[in-house]
């Protein structure tokens, strides 16, 4: 199993701050992807990386691909409540005949006013 | 499209009963994939649907849970003989294969979240 470690996995911080999240494995992904999740809802895409080195930027979202494609971190700038949620990395593992998502367990992000 | 439909959103049910959840993805999807996701936990991998062929059932649970989609359209996924353990989120996704890259993007539901007393 191509296992993914977040970290932190609890992050309470106040608006403005930034903060770093990270996401890492021994396995290398073809790509990996961010997903945040609100409570009592399924996880929304924030973005796809796909090439070593990558970085994506998403608003005051930055993401980055590691160059080994074996982790990659989402930084996030002047934060606010409403950034507050549930965010998870995935890559892909091996599925009969396709392809399906492996997550991590997290990191829960909470920004208060 | 309204997106990915799951119901019921809450299911309520005592131990030993059966439960059926369905899923109906994106219409133009051909790939359905459901998750559980307990409390604290990211979502975990249990089957995947190519139209209606199940191509991977490997990751369930136990031989409690199956799944279905026979048309290739919706799905469903029944627990039988239901445990505490078995409470939990479930939810369905889809998504139409591989885009640019190999990554394949999800769209989930929102979950049918069960309590199992």
């Amino acid at each position: 199993t191509q296992l993914l470690e977040q970290s932190p996995q609890f992050l309470s911080i106040q608006e403005g701050e930034n903060l770093t999240v990270y996401c890492n494995s021994s396995s290398v992904f073809s790509s990996l992807q961010w997903y945040r999740q609100e409570p009592g809802e399924g996880p929304v895409l924030l973005v796809t990386v796909v090439t070593g080195g990558e970085v994506k930027k998403l608003k005051r979202l930055t993401f980055q691909f590691g160059d080994a494609r074996k982790d990659s971190s989402l930084h996030i700038t002047a934060a606010q409540p409403g950034d507050t949620g549930l965010y998870l990395c995935a890559g892909g593992i091996p599925a009969n005949s396709g392809y399906a998502l492996n997550f991590g367990k997290g990191t829960s992000l909470l920004v208060t006013p | 499209d309204t997106g990915v439909s799951q119901n019921p959103r809450h299911k309520i049910t005592k131990r030993g009963q059966n439960v059926t959840f369905r899923c109906d993805p994106i219409s133009e999807h051909n790939r359905l994939y459901w998750y559980r996701q307990t409390l604290g936990q990211g979502p975990e991998f249990l089957t995947y649907f190519q139209n209606e062929a199940q191509l991977e059932k490997s990751r369930l649970l136990s031989d409690r849970f199956s799944a279905e989609r026979p048309k290739g359209s919706f799905s469903t996924l029944e627990i039988q003989r239901t445990e505490q353990g078995d409470s939990a989120m479930y939810l369905c996704a889809s998504s139409f294969g591989p885009s640019t890259g190999g990554a394949n993007v999800l769209t989930f539901g929102a979950g049918s979240r069960l309590t199992v007393l």
